[in-house]
Parts: structure tokens; C-alpha cells; sequence
């Protein structure tokens, strides 16, 4: 069974341009959460998608954006980037909810440097 | 709201040696408790994890056991391997959240 699928691996991008991440979940998983991971600030946690809706937003602003679709792919996108969106991004799928316990695993992430 | 805090690290071991990391919470609703790893250069791995109060998950040698009476979920190794050094990650998530809440992370090392 194939793993998470994050593309593209890694990125570099100028302040200003905006870029789009994309995550293939596990066959079968409907719930798709995005996270964004710097040395200072640790994991943060920035949306998460269930069957095409977005059930819950992180306190990013508003040029971070992401949506899922039919097949459970999801992409995020990040406009007007800044130095300091220079991140690992990490995807992450699961079946159900973590909250009822159900396992999320992880992508290898998309290493995005903003220069 | 969901939070959880982690003892600060690194921690620096020699092979075989015990290895146990703090993890504390605090939780609006019943949460599940997770311990994930991060391996250099990966993204992060379900080490085990535990949905009830007093259940405890195991992998690999490790060990956690829900503490409802004290918040805490710590992560236990009786002996650790070279192999065991990484970025160990607590977590947790409750229903209504769709979301993990994760503790700073803590770097182990493992010396031979």
C-alpha cells in the first residue's frame, strides 16, 4: 500500500511569488491535514479537509488556502510568500478523525525555502 | 483550548542506557494521546499511541501509558539503540478538534 505522497520535495521560491503544494493521501483515507513545521515555532497545525470540506482552520492568514478533492488529493497554496513561510510542509491522512483515535500518517514533507 | 508540553531536550544517552521523555496536557473533551517520531529528514512516524485512560501503547521496546489523574502520557525505553536517536514528538487530538496538537518535540541522541 502506498504511503502519503507529498510533491514536490523541495522548493525554492522568491519573496512575493505564491506556490502550491500537493498531497496524494492513502488509498482509502478521506481526511487530509496540512501542518507547517519551522525550528521556532515547532508543528502548527493549518487546515484539514474531510470529503471535499474543510473542517478546520489554523491561525494562519488568509494567504494560506488549501482545498481537497473528489479523489481526496489536496493541494495548498501559499500567495504573496514571505521569508518567513520557509518551512517544512507536512501532509498528513488518515481514515477518520484523530480525535477518535484513528492513526494519521505523514508525507516526507515539502521543504519550501522563500529567498 | 488543546495543548502539550514536552520536556525540553536534547538528551544526550550511551547505548542500552533508560531513556523516559515528560509529556503533560491539557484537553477540552476526551483526547487521544499520541507519540510520533521524526527520523532526520523525514516526516513524522506513529511511534504508538493510546485512546482511553489507562491503556498504555507499545512499539518497538517503547512504552506510554495514559494518566488521566495527571495529564501525562511519558514516553519510556528500558534500552535504547543508536538507532533510536530522532525527534520524538507528543500529541494529541480530541473529537470535535480534526486536528493534532503537538508538543516542541524532544532531540534524543544515542552514543555507542
Amino acid at each position: 500500500k502506498a504511503g502519503v505522497t507529498q510533491t514536490p520535495r523541495y522548493l525554492i521560491k522568491t519573496r512575493g511569488q505564491q506556490v502550491t503544494l500537493s498531497c496524494s493521501p492513502i488509498s482509502g483515507h478521506r481526511s487530509v491535514s496540512w501542518y507547517q513545521q519551522t525550528p521556532g515555532q515547532g508543528l502548527q497545525f493549518l487546515f484539514e479537509y474531510f470529503s471535499e470540506t474543510q473542517r478546520n482552520k489554523g491561525n494562519f492568514p488568509g494567504r494560506f488556502s488549501g482545498r481537497q478533492f473528489s479523489n481526496s488529493r489536496s493541494e495548498m497554496n501559499v500567495s504573496t510568500l514571505e521569508l518567513g513561510d520557509s518551512a517544512l510542509y507536512l501532509c498528513a491522512s488518515s481514515l477518520e478523525n484523530s480525535g477518535t483515535g484513528a492513526k494519521a500518517f505523514f508525507g516526507q514533507g515539502t521543504r519550501l525555502t522563500v529567498v | 483550548g488543546n495543548s502539550v508540553t514536552q520536556m525540553e531536550g536534547p538528551v544526550t544517552l550511551s547505548e542500552e542506557a533508560f531513556l523516559t521523555i515528560n509529556c503533560t496536557y491539557t484537553a477540552t473533551g476526551y483526547p487521544s494521546l499520541f507519540w510520533y517520531v521524526q527520523y532526520p529528514g523525514e516526516g513524522l512516524q506513529l511511534l504508538l499511541k493510546a485512546t482511553k485512560a489507562d491503556d498504555k501503547g507499545s512499539n518497538k521496546g517503547f512504552e506510554a501509558t495514559y494518566r488521566k489523574e495527571t495529564t501525562s502520557f511519558h514516553l519510556e525505553k528500558g534500552s535504547v539503540q543508536v538507532s533510536d536517536s530522532a525527534v520524538y514528538f507528543c500529541a494529541l487530538s480530541t473529537s470535535n478538534d480534526y486536528k493534532l496538537s503537538f508538543g516542541a518535540g524532544t532531540t534524543v541522541t544515542v552514543r555507542a
